[in-house]
């Protein structure tokens, strides 16, 4: 089944105490992308990879790191996670980067807590 | 970049046609435009995508004026289960960028 996975789905954390949440997607996309999700903020974009080592900022890339060594994976890390990170990440692939007329298909989402 | 404006809300009732209406002044000309839908707790999935005129899917329908500076989704009969959060994208290509800016989306209440 076609899909993008994430984990943990739920991660409770301190302030401080780095963490990672996995991407993967089994549908050779190139183009992956981290959100953060906000009530009443919509979706905001992290950050973005347009393939294997090419990664990009998007709108609120503070305090986050990619990675995308492989291109089914994409981890989104947080170094010093911070209380105003708290929020649902979603990650989210295409099959290409393009002008926004590629599909995203996303993951079902990880809510993190830091305290 | 294209920035999309949304209603922050809307309410219907069940078998009632809804049309909600995003607003991309900037739209550039090979941006295209694409509605998501979001149920909570759940990742966006894509619901119809264009680039002008009219486009008609099992789904819903999307209506795009010439000038394409905005775009309407139009649910028809709703039923409870349309209620959901509808996000307008439109492409973000800018220079280099292969940004996407979401806007904040429309939660969509159907009520019985």
């Amino acid at each position: 089944e076609a899909q993008v996975t994430q984990n943990p789905r739920y991660l409770i954390t301190v302030t401080g105490k780095k963490l990672t949440v996995t991407c993967s997607q089994n549908m050779n996309h190139e183009y992956m992308s981290w959100y953060r999700q906000d009530p009443g903020l919509g979706l905001r974009q992290i950050y973005y990879s347009m393939n294997v080592e090419v990664t990009d900022k998007g709108d609120v890339p503070e305090g986050y790191k990619v990675s995308r060594k492989e291109k089914r994976n994409f981890p989104l890390i947080l170094e010093s996670p911070s209380p105003n990170q708290t929020s649902l990440y979603f990650c989210a692939s295409s099959r290409t980067p393009s002008q926004g007329q590629e599909t995203q298909y996303f993951g079902p989402g990880t809510r993190l807590l830091v305290l | 970049l294209a920035k999309t404006t949304q209603p922050i809300s809307m309410d219907s009732y069940e078998g009632q046609e809804v049309n909600i209406t995003c607003s991309h002044n900037n739209i550039a000309t090979n941006d295209y435009i694409t509605w998501y839908q979001q149920f909570p707790s759940q990742g966006p999935r894509f619901i119809i995508q264009g680039y002008k005129t009219k486009v008609t899917n099992e789904v819903a329908s999307l209506f795009i004026p010439a000038d394409r500076k905005s775009s309407t989704l139009s649910l028809p009969r709703v039923s409870l289960s349309d209620t959901a959060v509808y996000y307008c994208l439109v492409g973000g290509r800018m220079d280099s960028s292969y940004k996407l800016i979401f806007g904040s989306g429309t939660r969509l209440l159907v009520r019985p």
